[in-house]
């Protein structure tokens, strides 16, 4: 039971340049979610899936894009990256327990835009 | 106004003290709360949630007001492994979290 898992770990891209991020989980949620987290500051939400096939955007959406994939996979796509978009980005996951969402996090990417 | 705030801190208190930290929220229709900790450059882990009627895991007790929409973590006995960033989060629909930014722990010997 691996949890969350993301790929890649770390990337420096070019300014222009563009790249996916993968995410996966084996946990049968069906929620989840992509924030980034900038240096000295909290996590902003990206985009999230509140189940397979569905898709919202959260508070950062602008310079994203987002695939569902199906229920173990949500991806994230920098179609043109810029140097704003420098962060660690974290994907989550999170099912209904106990009747609360709990959310369990990857262990993030971290990327640099030059 | 942010949907969910924190005392950004720095808290720097000695080995075995208590510590305590607020969460201040602003959306009354708000479903679910927790407490997550995050180590520097990890993901954020799950500390615990926290219910109306309070709770208590170990040296740590969180609680709930909803009628003043605030949410407190308590830390007795603080331990060096305890410095960490405290993150609250708050649930308004479900599936979807807004965090706040973290009040920053270090434990001195």
């Amino acid at each position: 039971n691996a949890g969350v898992t993301q790929t890649p770990k770390f990337q420096v891209l070019k300014t222009g340049q563009s790249m996916t991020l993968q995410c996966a989980q084996d946990m049968n949620h069906n929620s989840m979610y992509w924030y980034r987290q900038d240096p000295g500051m909290g996590l902003r939400l990206i985009y999230y899936s509140a189940s397979e096939g569905t898709t919202d955007k959260g508070e950062v959406p602008n310079g994203y894009n987002v695939s569902r994939l199906n229920k173990r996979e949500f991806s994230l796509r920098l179609e043109s990256a810029a140097p704003s978009q420098t962060s660690v980005y974290f994907c989550a996951s999170s099912g209904l327990a106990t009747g609360v969402y709990e959310q369990y996090f990857g262990p993030g990417t971290r990327l640099t835009v030059t | 106004r942010k949907e969910v705030e924190q005392d950004p801190g720095p808290f720097n208190v000695p080995e075995g003290a208590t510590v305590a930290f607020n969460c201040t929220y602003s959306n009354s229709a708000s479903q679910s709360f927790f407490w997550y900790r995050q180590d520097c450059r990890k993901e954020p882990k799950l500390l615990m949630s926290v219910y109306s009627s309070g709770n208590e895991d170990g040296r740590f007790t969180a609680q709930l007001n909803r009628a003043s929409q605030y949410i407190s973590l308590l830390i007795r006995d603080s331990k060096l492994s305890d410095s960490a960033t405290y993150l609250c989060v708050v649930n308004t629909n479900a599936g979807k979290s807004t965090f706040g930014d973290g009040t920053t722990l270090t434990v001195k010997p």
